[in-house]
């Protein structure tokens, strides 16, 4: 079956250290997008690639970095400089129009 | 700017007590207002796609119904299985095509 997975599912990062969360996809996407979910808050968007080699920042991208080297993967990197990382993260594609994005299973990340 | 307003923020019935969430939207032409569903833990599932005012898409306990300015999501006699946070998201015509997201609505349903 086509689908996003998302690992890990859990993830704790330590102050000052980097995480990548992977996504990958074979639903044959072009356009691909990474969220993050707060309570309270909904889902906001960190980056999105809509091709490969290319990728815009969203709304919150500061602190987080992204690579589209191939169709299927788009990993998101959490870096030191992000100083309120803990959050659920969603990675999203986005293929018909018709049933707008079909989403991942999520990674949580804790900082301990 | 495109936004979504979604009511109520939690929503708690009983067992067979039906309801209606609303999705409340502005945007610059509408391409398409989605449904999602999301569980504690998981991510979203696509419910419905409207895109025109007077459509309404229905699947087992849930009709979705759209106007120009605000989409419902009626839950007619639910059970405890219903509760999970209910998104609404709304596209525009062109662009980056990118979904505006309401911030949901916790329903939980009591046996």
């Amino acid at each position: 079956d086509g689908g996003i997975t998302q690992s890990p599912k859990y993830l704790f990062r330590k102050e000052g250290q980097n995480v990548t969360l992977s996504c990958e996809q074979n639903l044959n996407h072009d356009a691909m997008y990474w969220y993050r979910q707060d309570p309270g808050q909904g889902l906001r968007l960190i980056y999105y690639s809509q091709i490969v080699n290319d990728f815009q920042k969203g709304d919150i991208a500061e602190g987080y970095s992204v690579s589209r080297e191939k169709k299927e993967s788009f990993p998101l990197t959490v870096t030191s400089a992000q100083k309120n990382p803990t959050a659920f993260y969603l990675c999203a594609t986005l293929g018909s129009s018709s049933r707008g994005y079909t989403f991942g299973s999520g990674t949580r990340l804790t900082v301990v | 700017e495109d936004q979504v307003t979604q009511s109520p923020e939690a929503l708690r019935l009983q067992e067979g007590e039906s309801s209606s969430l609303n999705c409340s939207y502005t945007v610059s032409g509408l391409r398409g207002l989605f449904w999602y569903r999301q569980d504690p833990g998981k991510g979203p599932e696509f419910l419905f796609t409207l895109y025109s005012a007077g459509e309404e898409k229905e699947k087992e306990r849930l009709k979705a119904t759209l106007t120009k300015k605000e989409s419902f999501l009626h839950i007619t006699a639910p059970k405890p299985e219903d509760s999970a946070t209910y998104l609404c998201a709304v596209q525009a015509r062109g662009g980056s095509y990118i979904p505006t997201f309401g911030r949901g609505t916790s329903l939980i349903v009591h046996p």
